[in-house]
């Protein structure tokens, strides 16, 4: 079955120190995956896709086929990365595309 | 543009008590989805919408309906709410590869 774990629920580290929030996903065809931050007050927003291999805001995710993984990093947290993190399998049946998210990562950055 | 709305932002209703959630967009997509986020369960899938006139069943949909009124609008209904279904609502589009979310609708019952 298709599943994507976050194993943290919270994570906190202090401004400037490394970020790395972690998702392993279980897929039997070719992943497509996703990270989705909500900032508080704010709405759900796609924050990057493993295939544009970018970095937004400061971020980057590489996709591992091996260890099944999609950790999101970030070599300097800054407070106003503090947000929920969400982890997303794209399922494509007939073009159509759902998501499987993961229960989600709360970033907290300290000053 | 708005992007996607919903409506109402926060409702209380009693154990029994039916109640439709409003979700609407403006940017033409096809896709329409609704999800509830439950803590530490994330987001999962309720019903979703491929294009006007379809809809289908999604990870949780017992307890609910859908309507896909137009292109724009795609409405989620409640027809004997229950305590288990207390939880935020987003409703969301799409276009190509992003997905695209409501401010959400935070629902009690009790």
């Amino acid at each position: 079955a298709q599943r994507v774990t976050q194993p943290e629920k919270l994570l906190s580290v202090f401004k400037g120190a490394p970020v790395e929030l972690k998702c392993n996903y279980s897929y039997s065809g070719s992943p497509e995956l996703f990270w989705y931050v909500q900032y508080s007050r704010q709405r759900l927003q796609l924050l990057l896709r493993h295939i544009s291999r970018e970095s937004i805001k400061g971020f980057t995710a590489d996709l591992n086929k091996g260890e099944t993984s999609f950790h999101l990093k970030k070599p300097f947290a800054q407070e106003e990365d503090s947000a929920m993190y969400y982890c997303a399998l794209s399922l494509m049946n007939t073009g159509f595309q759902k998501l499987v998210f993961g229960t989600g990562t709360r970033l907290l950055v300290s000053p | 543009n708005a992007g996607v709305t919903q409506t109402p932002k926060f409702q209380v209703l009693k154990t029994g008590q039916s109640m439709t959630l409003q979700c609407a967009q403006d940017m033409n997509h096809n896709s329409m989805y609704w999800y509830r986020q439950d803590p530490g369960m994330g987001l999962r899938l309720i019903y979703y919408s491929a294009s006007e006139g379809t809809t289908d069943k999604g990870e949780v949909p017992n307890g609910y309906n859908v309507s896909r009124l137009n292109k724009r609008e795609f409405s989620l209904r409640l027809e004997s709410a229950a305590p288990s279904q207390t939880s935020v609502y987003f409703c969301a589009s799409r276009e190509g590869y992003e997905q695209y979310f409501g401010p959400g609708t935070r629902l009690t019952v009790t």
